[in-house]
């Protein structure tokens, strides 16, 4: 069945440092892409999307980026700070299933300042 | 604007015992969702409405219930307890497909 691998699955990183996490789907029918994020205690919060026909969007530090033939697509956070500290998912969809979003299993991001 | 209420925040089941997971939105959205989290794992679906009056099954519906009965309010409904139901349940809302998803808090469950 379809599903969205995460790697990886905890990353520490120096504040002021970059982070990348990457996402791969496996249902080519998926055109909407979002990232999550889960402080504790909280529920899952939206940071940024991209849908398939963009290849790149940016937003102040995050960006994402989405390569439609290889099937990945990949968060970035520039100069990262404590308080970006929690956990991310990222997410895979079609727009015909309004059930049909797949999520990864999460990445836990520490920023040590 | 409250967005997503979950209520209770935490509960303690005896094996058996049943229960509902109550969840209400005020964004007039009619997609809602109930998603259960397990320790190191993603979201997965239980359940799903696309508006009043329609239900359909998730990823893994077995030993859950749903009603929408209004736009606002999506209960879930636990019967017959058992342990591996012990996760944490969130509810979600979105106005359509392809849209930002709002959570609510989420509801930590433990079923002993």
């Amino acid at each position: 069945g379809e599903n969205v691998e995460q790697h990886p699955s905890t990353l520490s990183v120096q504040e002021g440092d970059s982070a990348v996490i990457k996402c791969t789907y496996s249902d080519s029918a998926s055109n909407y892409f979002p990232w999550y994020k889960q402080e504790l205690g909280k529920g899952p919060q939206l940071i940024i999307d991209i849908r398939s026909n963009v290849g790149e969007k940016k937003d102040q530090r995050i960006a994402v980026t989405l390569n439609k033939t290889a099937k990945h697509f990949s968060l970035h956070i520039t100069e990262t700070q404590p308080e970006d500290s929690a956990v991310y998912f990222c997410a895979a969809s079609r727009g015909n299933g309004g059930f049909k979003t797949i999520f990864g299993a999460g990445t836990r991001l520490f920023v040590k300042a | 604007n409250a967005g997503v209420t979950q209520t209770p925040k935490f509960r303690i089941l005896k094996i058996g015992q049943s229960m509902t997971l109550q969840c209400t939105q005020d964004m007039n959205h009619n997609y809602m969702y109930w998603y259960r989290q397990d320790p190191g794992m993603g979201l997965k679906l239980i359940y799903y409405s696309v508006g009043a009056g329609i239900t359909d099954k998730g990823e893994v519906p077995n030993g859950y219930n749903v009603s929408r009965s209004t736009t606002e309010d999506f209960p879930l409904r636990l019967e017959l307890a058992a342990p591996s139901q012990t996760s944490v349940y969130f509810c979600a809302s979105r106005v359509g497909p392809n849209t930002e998803a709002f959570f609510g808090q989420g509801t930590r469950l433990t079923v002993v």
